[in-house]
C-alpha cells in the first residue's frame, strides 16, 4: 500500500531564503509524482509533474527532483517571497493504479 | 481555455439529507477524479470516472456514488449525510493518468 509522507509539517522562513520541502513514498513503482500548492480554503494548483522516467523538473524559481530508488522527492524554492506562503502537497500515482495518493502537506509561511 | 469548474462552491445540509456536486473538466480531458479533503489533511481519493464508468474507487462507503456524462462532466452524490461528511470536495480532471488539474472545490457543511 502506497503511503506518502511530507516533512516538515510546517515551516516559517524569512523572505529571500532558499528552501527545500521533502516528500517520501513507500512504493517506488510510481508512474508520476506531482507537486501542488494550496491556498487556504481553495483548490490545488499544479506546480510540477515529474514522470517516472525523469529525474527533475523546473519552473521559474521551483525545482523538483525525483529519486525513485530511495522513495524521495524534493521541491526546491529559490529566493522565497511572502506570496509563496501556502500549503505544498505532493502526490504520487503508482503503476497499475489510477489514483493519486497525497501527503498531508507542508504549511509554508514566508515572513516579509 | 476554461479550467476545471465545480458547483456549488458552498452548501449547508442537515444530517440524513442528500447532496449532488457537479464538475466540468478542463477542455480536452476525459478523466474525472473526486477527492475529499478534511481540514488539515491531504485529499483522499473517492473514485475516478473514465468513459462514463467508475474505473477505480477508494475506501468510501456506497453512500458515495457518481456519474460521468458523455461530455465528460461528472456528478458526485452523497446520500444519508453524516456530520463526518463535512469537508472540501475536490474534482480533478486529467487525460488518462496524466497531470491532475483541480477545481476550486465545493465546501460541504453538514449540521
Amino acid at each position: 500500500k502506497q503511503e506518502v509522507t511530507q516533512i516538515p509539517a510546517a515551516l516559517s522562513v524569512p523572505e529571500g531564503e532558499n528552501l527545500v520541502l521533502n516528500c517520501s513514498f513507500t512504493d517506488s513503482a510510481i508512474y508520476n509524482l506531482q507537486w501542488f500548492r494550496q491556498d487556504p480554503g481553495k483548490g490545488l494548483t499544479s506546480l510540477l509533474l515529474i514522470q517516472s522516467s525523469q529525474r527533475e523538473q523546473t519552473s521559474g524559481r521551483l525545482n523538483a527532483s525525483l529519486d525513485k530508488s530511495s522513495g524521495r522527492s524534493t521541491l526546491y524554492i529559490a529566493a522565497s517571497q511572502p506570496g509563496d506562503s501556502a500549503t505544498y502537497l505532493c502526490a504520487v500515482i503508482t503503476s497499475g493504479t489510477y489514483k493519486y495518493i497525497f501527503g498531508t502537506g507542508t504549511r509554508l509561511k514566508v515572513l516579509a | 481555455d476554461a479550467g476545471v469548474t465545480q458547483s456549488p462552491t458552498h452548501l449547508i445540509k442537515t444530517r440524513g439529507q442528500q447532496v449532488t456536486l457537479r464538475c466540468s473538466p478542463k477542455s480536452g480531458h476525459d478523466t474525472v477524479s473526486w477527492y475529499q479533503q478534511a481540514l488539515g489533511q491531504g485529499p483522499q481519493f473517492i473514485f475516478q470516472y473514465y468513459e462514463e464508468e467508475e474505473r477505480q474507487r477508494g475506501n468510501f462507503p456506497d453512500r458515495f456514488s457518481g456519474h460521468q456524462f458523455p461530455n465528460y462532466s461528472s456528478e458526485l452524490n452523497v446520500n444519508a449525510l453524516l456530520l463526518g461528511d463535512s469537508a472540501l470536495y475536490l474534482c480533478a480532471s486529467s487525460l488518462m493518468a496524466g497531470e491532475l488539474f483541480f477545481g476550486e472545490g465545493s465546501r460541504l457543511t453538514v449540521l
